[in-house]
């Protein structure tokens, strides 16, 4: 069964403002990751972090994951119109860590 | 480019031909797995193979759908006597490592996006 959820489904912001994006889960996981999908191409990876941290940076993106309400954000600061794209996160069962769960996205339009 | 190729980008066939989908990992890569996208929704994870063997394939139909990972060339999904409902896009992704090496990502192609009249 679909384990990630993201929420909003959609979000629409101005450029330089920070977008928030959240994502919950059902059961334990190795680690969460968040991917990013242009339209019309493949998913980049672009940051992972594992069950036992709690924060993680990278350039403009700030994740945070909370294994006690099963939860993750991905915060990206300073927006760009180039952001605008679907972000999907994806756990990893510990039982079968090959096997990524994703969630159905959130659809994320920086206007200009 | 060294990335995950993924051929054809686009396919469309009639209902009840085989649809044939390629993956070249990324160097180096020996572990490949396949998703499938339906419209507005995440991917689903079908089939992760080795090369010359299929590791788990819970994740795919049983009937109609096969896949393999040769010693030599790029691996394969195929789906024999396509429906309707097989219209999707098709993702590949691979790792230098397995199950055993938790904790890295998945390097994805760009999928291919079967459509099906």
């Amino acid at each position: 069964s679909q384990q990630g959820e993201e929420d909003p489904q959609a979000l629409s912001i101005q450029e330089g403002e920070n977008a928030t994006m959240n994502c919950s889960y059902k059961t334990s996981i190795n680690n969460l990751q968040w991917y990013r999908q242009n339209s019309g191409r493949g998913l980049v990876h672009l940051i992972l972090i594992r069950s036992n941290e709690r924060e993680k940076h990278s350039g403009r993106l700030r994740v945070t994951l909370d294994t006690s309400k099963k939860s993750s954000s991905l915060l990206i600061t300073a927006s760009r119109a180039a952001d605008t794209a679907s972000y999907f996160c994806a756990t990893e069962p510990p039982d079968s860590s090959y096997k990524l769960i994703f969630g159905s996205g959130t659809r994320l339009l920086v206007r200009p | 480019n060294a990335g995950v190729m993924q051929n054809p980008r686009h396919l469309v066939r009639r209902r009840g031909q085989e649809a044939r989908l390629r993956c070249s990992p990324m160097k180096g890569h020996s572990h490949v797995y396949w998703y499938r996208q339906l419209p507005e929704e995440g991917l689903k994870f079908m089939v992760y193979l080795q090369k010359e063997n299929i590791i788990d394939e819970s994740g795919m139909p049983k009937e109609r759908f096969s896949a393999e990972f040769p010693k030599e060339g790029p691996s394969i999904l195929r789906i024999q006597q396509v429906v309707r409902g097989d219209s999707a896009a098709y993702f590949c992704a691979s790792s230098p490592r397995g199950t055993a090496y938790g904790n890295q990502p998945q390097h994805f192609g760009d999928g291919t996006r079967l459509s099906i009249l």
